[in-house]
């Protein structure tokens, strides 16, 4: 089965300065890899995601990301925080269930940008 | 842009109650998802559906159930609501495709109290 990890409850960073938030993957075949984010009280917001080709996927909001496919790892970033890019991130992996395409999603990483 | 809604932000019910939670999307979307939010938890995948009259168990469908008449409208159902459903419940919908790789869409969320 697929699995999401994101070894972090919280991340802090100051505004301006770069931000990484982590994520790593376990599936079988090729990973599909979604990044989403959520403001308080409000439902998830897609950011990017990872199909093939460049390791290096840019989305929303300045947010990019990057897909290392030795490490299972696709971390998502941004080279200068924002306070408005406070919220909640999740990371999210294609998987099956009952031979459906679904996601399974990680446990979320708060961030927490400060002035 | 794609919208998804949910009927109610906030919810409060009594333990025993018959609970319905309403999702409509208006992009003609194939897929529609229920997710369940809780902290440390993430997102859990409770039912989703492919298409009209269709419907898949998720990882955690104990007490809900899940009804799909009409392509734009999926509802999930809690025969006898429990205290432990008080939880945030996300909807989401995603157009079909053949690698199964469209983001998908959330709804708001509805925020559900079982006293």
């Amino acid at each position: 089965a697929q699995s999401v990890a994101q070894p972090e409850d919280q991340v802090n960073v100051a505004e301006g300065n770069p931000l990484t938030v982590k994520c790593t993957y376990s599936v079988s075949g090729n990973p599909y890899l979604f990044w989403y984010v959520q403001y308080p009280n409000r439902g998830l917001q897609f950011l990017l995601k990872y199909i093939t080709g460049d390791n290096l996927v840019k989305g929303s909001y300045g947010f990019e990301a990057e897909f290392n496919k030795s490490q299972t790892s696709f971390h998502l970033k941004k080279p200068s925080a924002l306070v408005s890019d406070s919220a909640l991130y999740f990371c999210a992996v294609r998987g099956f269930s009952s031979g459906y395409s679904t996601l399974t999603f990680g446990k979320g990483t708060m961030l927490l940008v400060s002035p | 842009d794609v919208k998804v809604t949910q009927s109610s932000r906030y919810l409060v019910k009594r333990t025993g109650e018959k609970v319905f939670l309403e999702c409509v999307q208006d992009m003609d979307h194939e897929n529609m998802f229920w997710y369940r939010q809780d902290p440390g938890l993430g997102l859990r995948l409770i039912y989703f559906s492919y298409d009209v009259k269709m419907k898949e168990k998720g990882d955690i469908p104990e007490g809900y159930s899940v009804s799909r008449e009409k392509k734009e409208r999926f509802s999930l159902i809690l025969e006898s609501a429990s205290t432990n459903q008080t939880s945030m419940y996300l909807c989401a919908s995603r157009r079909s495709g053949p690698y199964s790789y469209n983001e998908q869409f959330f709804g708001p969320g509805t925020r559900l109290t079982v006293l």
